[in-house]
């Protein structure tokens, strides 16, 4: 089991440009969840899927941001235009949701840094 | 909404016990996790409670009293590698939303 996968692992980008972060979750696992991270404010919930439907996006920050997934292997975060405050760790995360107690599987993470 | 709080930091001695505790809020509940983060790397799991009372898994126990709304992680021989950030995730009525608290960075020291 390779694990969720998210690519790239480091992005620097200028403010303006847009971003696209990519995750691949645990093949199986019907829902999908991305995080950002921040050491002002943690780890929030940014959205999340179930069954490649987004169910709840109230933790985007705003309209800059979109997520989509295409398919149960793949899924996209995209941040237009960027700006230095976006900068943080992107964590996109799976779980099987098959009882209570499925626990979610991270990916390493994409450490966004917007100049 | 969620309200979760836990300790922001805490420094333990080597081969010590340390309990960190999470007190929470939800409208609805569905058991509560617990994830280890080591700096700057991924969260993983460490346990999860539906119940009340103490689970333990090796060095590691989580307690839950769910008419307090309260948790608590109880590491026993310390371990430097146990130096990490302790993230408290009571699931919701609505299961599928899975929020954090802040955590609590755990110091270990010789």
């Amino acid at each position: 089991d390779a694990g969720v996968i998210q690519s790239p692992r480091h992005e620097v980008t200028e403010m303006g440009q847009e971003v696209t972060l990519r995750c691949k979750p645990i093949s199986g696992h019907n829902s999908l969840f991305w995080y950002r991270q921040t050491m002002m404010r943690g780890l929030e919930l940014l959205i999340y899927f179930n069954n490649n439907v987004p169910i709840d996006d109230s933790g985007m920050p705003e309209d800059r941001f979109s997520a989509k997934m295409p398919n149960a292997s793949f899924s996209t975060l995209k941040i237009q235009p960027s700006e230095p405050r976006d900068s943080a760790v992107y964590f996109c995360a799976s779980s099987s949701q098959e009882s209570l107690g499925s626990p979610l599987h991270f990916g390493n993470g994409t450490r966004l840094t917007v100049t | 909404g969620q309200n979760i709080d836990q300790p922001t930091e805490m420094t333990a001695t080597e081969g010590a016990i340390v309990q960190i505790n999470c007190t929470y809020q939800t409208s609805g509940f569905n058991g509560l996790f617990w994830y280890q983060q080591h700096a700057g790397e991924a969260p993983t799991f460490l346990s999860y409670n539906v119940l009340d009372g103490l689970e333990e898994k090796g060095r590691f126990s989580s307690f839950l009293s769910r008419s307090k709304g309260y948790s608590y992680l109880l590491l026993k021989e310390l371990q430097m590698k146990d130096s990490a950030s302790y993230l408290c995730a009571p699931a919701p009525g609505n299961f599928n939303k899975f929020y954090f608290g802040s955590g609590t960075k755990l110091n270990v020291k010789p």
